[in-house]
């Protein structure tokens, strides 16, 4: 266990459907992170927070929402995906957003798109 | 643009053999480098963090190495083990806080 708990750990969704994927972390750590791992590539950063505070957008599409209401969560609200958007989710946790400062990862969301 | 490299993509050894899995980068202005273990369908476990300060770290069978100069890390595993099946990923914190990732070495140990 790393302090990084995420929920749901798998989840299937229609092109239609409106989901959320929830990172909660019990680290006491001021940044987070939403990083995307598609089969046969490395993984991507997708969004960083620091003191709730969006510090980084990757180029995502608008279809990908994130939300921190606080340090402590963090949250991926999901609407008309596309089937290619089928990956691993994967939400991190550091002390704050600088170079120095080590990543801890959750589980992971599995998300299907039909 | 920093690239994370690892090679090989696939490794297949039968157990106790020692293997070393290279990792290089291009930009050398990391802060640190971390290689993590991946199970099918699984989050990251960390196996080791080293400072850019630093040349190795150790973890019970796994050493890591660092020269930033060249852009190059090692993992090396002794006495592999069947459970040491896995992909292994390395990456690099640039500045800013960016962890940047290679594309793993899928480990299998065959018993």
């Amino acid at each position: 266990e790393t302090g990084v708990t995420q929920t749901p750990r798998h989840l299937v969704m229609g092109m239609t459907n409106k989901k959320s994927l929830k990172c909660e972390q019990h680290l006491g750590h001021n940044a987070m992170y939403w990083y995307k791992q598609s089969a046969k590539k490395p993984l991507e950063l997708m969004f960083v927070y620091n003191f709730k505070e969006q510090t980084e957008n990757n180029s995502v599409p608008s279809r990908f929402s994130p939300e921190c209401p606080n340090s402590s969560h963090l949250f991926l609200h999901l609407h008309t995906l596309q089937p290619e958007d089928s990956a691993l989710y994967l939400c991190a946790s550091s002390q704050a957003s600088g170079g120095y400062n080590e990543q801890f990862f959750g589980p992971g969301t599995r998300l299907t798109v039909l | 643009k920093q690239e994370v490299t690892q090679i090989p993509a696939a490794l297949s050894v039968p157990e106790g053999e020692n293997l070393v899995l290279n990792c290089s980068f291009t930009d050398s202005a990391i802060y640190n480098l971390q290689w993590f273990r991946q199970d099918p369908g699984k989050g990251l476990t960390s196996l080791l963090l080293i400072q850019s300060s630093q040349r190795e770290q150790t973890s019970g069978r796994l050493n890591a190495s660092l020269d930033k100069s060249s852009g190059r890390s090692t993992l090396y595993i002794a006495a592999s083990q069947p459970g040491d099946s896995a992909t292994y990923l390395c990456a690099v914190y640039n500045q800013g806080g960016k962890l940047i990732f290679g594309q793993g070495t899928e480990l299998s140990v065959k018993p």
